[in-house]
């Protein structure tokens, strides 16, 4: 089976900007979550998706959005960009039961913000 | 207090040895551990999951979970050069869902 996958893996912005990024889940995978990861707060989580809905948020500003398709597929935006939101931004899917709720991770991308 | 803590480390030990990575939790309601190794400029890659008391292995891995105490280990043993890398304790507070919350990690090293 093929991993998730996430496009593109680097991007560099200035800020101000917008960017959007994808996220391709593992075949069968209907949960999709969003993760920042910077060197001085760690793993943090923004929010995931869940056939197509939004069921859990993180703490992150209305500037963070996502949405999730009807494949499963997920985009997350972020809009007016900040140099604080320089980070490597994580996708993970999973198929969630309620016995097993194991997350795979995607490569990242790595979001640069001049 | 933060949800989920590990000690940073780094957790220096020579190869061939068994290594012994800790992780606690404040929120008794949390459901389901996992922990991932993560290696410089990658992602996370998961080692295992465990959601009931005890003791589970996988190969060289054995996670061990203590509910009463809120904490959660992981032992590798026979450590290797290549096991060296940051691993990152997950804790899931409600089951059936994709909320996970991470500590800081631990950077392990094995000196040949």
């Amino acid at each position: 089976k093929a991993g998730v996958t996430q496009t593109p893996r680097y991007l560099i912005k200035t800020r101000g900007q917008q960017v959007t990024l994808s996220c391709s889940p593992i075949s069968g995978h209907r949960s999709v979550s969003w993760y920042q990861q910077t060197p001085g707060q760690g793993l943090q989580f923004l929010f995931e998706y869940f056939s197509e809905t939004q069921r859990n948020k993180g703490n992150f500003p209305g500037r963070f959005s996502g949405r999730q398709f009807s494949n499963s597929r997920s985009e997350m935006n972020v809009s007016t960009l900040e140099l604080g939101d320089s980070a490597l931004y994580l996708c993970a899917s999973s198929f969630v039961t309620p016995s097993t709720d194991t997350q795979y991770f995607g490569p990242g991308t790595r979001l640069t913000v001049l | 207090q933060k949800e989920v803590e590990q000690n940073s480390g780094p957790l220096s030990v020579p190869e061939g040895a068994i290594a012994s990575l800790n992780c606690t939790y404040s929120d008794r309601v949390s459901q389901s551990f996992f922990w991932y190794r993560q290696y410089s400029g990658k992602s996370p890659e998961l080692i295992m999951s465990i959601y009931s008391n005890g003791d589970k292995e996988d190969g060289r891995f054995t996670a061990q979970l203590n509910k009463a105490s809120q904490y959660v280990s992981l032992l590798i043993r026979d450590s290797q050069p290549s096991d060296s890398a940051t691993y990152l304790c997950a804790v899931n507070k409600a089951s059936n869902t994709g909320k996970l919350i991470f500590g800081q990690g631990t950077t392990l090293q094995v000196k040949p």
